[in-house]
């Protein structure tokens, strides 16, 4: 069964420095992968996917992530937060598209001034 | 820009109540999904629905779980006897190719 792994409970950044939230897969191929955030009150966006090919992608709001085989990674970037970052971020596997989507237990972010 | 909706945003239930949770997917997408988060934990998968049918669904799914579009555009969740621990925030979803999932703003339900 495939499981997801985001070590980081809780990352604390101030505004405008660089970001890196980690992920970190378990599966037996390569999986199908998605970020998602979720604001207070809000419910999943999706912030950017992983299917196949180049594997550093972009993704809305300024994000990116790169999948690294050899470490089962996808490790959420962005070069410069904002204030309006502060949310819940979900990696998400799936072993095909998106049926069954497997989540980690998420990371808060909170930006500081 | 299309968005996925559910009502209500928030129920409260007596345990043992039947409960039903809507949902207004995206018009044209085909893939339907229903999802859970209880209050600190991750978020689960509970089951997929794909040709009027239940394609895949997760061991918390038994019997007290329902799913149906009985209409072409709604797409409901029923919880026929609601315990304390079906507490949860639950979410739609939907998509169109069986790629990416677009989720609603959850339906948080609260069983007393």
């Amino acid at each position: 069964a495939q499981s997801v792994t985001q070590p980081d409970i809780h990352i604390t950044v101030s505004e405008g420095a660089s970001l890196e939230l980690r992920c970190n897969y378990s599966y037996g191929a390569t999986p199908y992968l998605f970020w998602y955030v979720q604001s207070p009150g809000q419910g999943l966006q999706l912030l950017l996917k992983y299917f196949s090919g180049d594997t550093l992608v972009q993704g809305i709001k300024g994000f990116e992530a790169e999948f690294k085989r050899s470490q089962s990674s996808f490790n959420l970037r962005k070069p410069s937060v904002h204030w309006s970052d502060a949310a819940e971020y979900f990696c998400a596997v799936a072993p095909f598209g998106n049926e069954k989507l497997t989540f980690g237990t998420g990371t808060r972010l909170t930006i500081i001034p | 820009e299309p968005e996925v909706t559910q009502t209500p945003s928030h129920q409260v239930t007596q345990m043992g109540q039947e409960v039903i949770l809507r949902c207004v997917p995206i018009s044209n997408h085909l893939y339907f999904y229903w999802y859970r988060q209880i209050l600190g934990q991750k978020v689960e998968f509970l089951v997929s629905f794909y040709n009027n049918e239940i394609s895949e669904k997760s061991e918390i799914f038994d019997d007290q779980f329902s799913v149906e579009r009985p209409d072409g555009s709604n797409f409901t969740l029923k919880i026929r006897s609601t315990k304390l621990e079906d507490s949860a925030m639950y979410f739609c979803a939907s998509s169109l190719m069986n790629t990416e999932a677009f989720f609603g703003q959850g339906t948080r339900l609260t069983v007393v």
